[in-house]
């Protein structure tokens, strides 16, 4: 049973470009949570799907956006990419439903540069 | 706003001694908290949860205790080892969301 995958593992962009970022969760999963974790920080939450729509969203700006597809699969998107964007970009999934109580699996995450 | 405070940041300790964290939320509606252990490079992954139905939970040398009243809870590892060096995050989760407020982390380093 294959965990959380993510794709790419690293990633080199420059200021201003657009980046996609790829996630295919554990197998019986249906939620997908997407985190930006800072060199030396805790991850910090950018926003969930379920059912193919964004439940929740942290505070992140608009150039921040996803989808989720059928298979529950989940992209990341962020355009006008800048420096400050650079970080782990870790993906987690959850089961049905994604509510409280439900352990977060995460994926090994994608390295983003922006230089 | 929702936050979670994590102390201290670095933690040394001699191989075979107790080593404990603690962590604050400020959402009172947070209802499940999990911690994650972080090697270098590698993904989040979760050693222990606690909700806020319980006051306390233990796995072999791992413990998590939870006081909902002065809305606090705690990592306990006894007999550490050196592979217990990493970074361990606590989070909260508030009631119907998937939302995982984290910590700032705390760096175990387990001196043999």
């Amino acid at each position: 049973d294959a965990g959380v995958t993510q794709s790419p593992t690293h990633l080199i962009k420059t200021r201003g470009q657009q980046v996609t970022l790829r996630c295919s969760p554990k197998s019986g999963h249906d939620t997908v949570s997407w985190y930006q974790q800072a060199l030396g920080q805790g991850p910090q939450f950018i926003f969930q799907y379920y059912e193919e729509e964004e439940r929740q969203r942290g505070n992140f700006p608009d150039r921040f956006s996803g989808h989720q597809f059928p298979n529950y699969s989940s992209e990341l998107n962020v355009n006008a990419l800048l420096l400050g964007d650079s970080a782990l970009y870790l993906c987690a999934s959850s089961l049905p439903g994604g509510g409280s109580y439900n352990e977060q699996f995460f994926g090994p995450g994608t390295r983003l540069t922006v230089l | 706003g929702e936050n979670v405070e994590q102390h201290p940041s670095t933690l040394s300790v001699q191989e075979g001694d107790s080593a404990v964290i603690k962590c604050t939320y400020s959402d009172s509606a947070s209802n499940y908290f999990p911690w994650y252990k972080q090697e270098l490079g590698k993904r989040p992954q979760l050693i222990i949860d606690i909700r806020s139905n319980v006051g306390e939970k233990k796995d072999q040398r791992i413990a998590v205790t939870l006081n909902k009243t002065a809305k606090h809870f705690s990592l306990h590892i006894t007999e550490t080892q050196p592979e217990d060096s990493a970074v361990y995050f606590c989070a909260g989760q508030g009631s119907n969301t998937g939302k995982l407020i984290f910590g700032q982390g705390t760096t175990l380093q387990v001196k043999p």
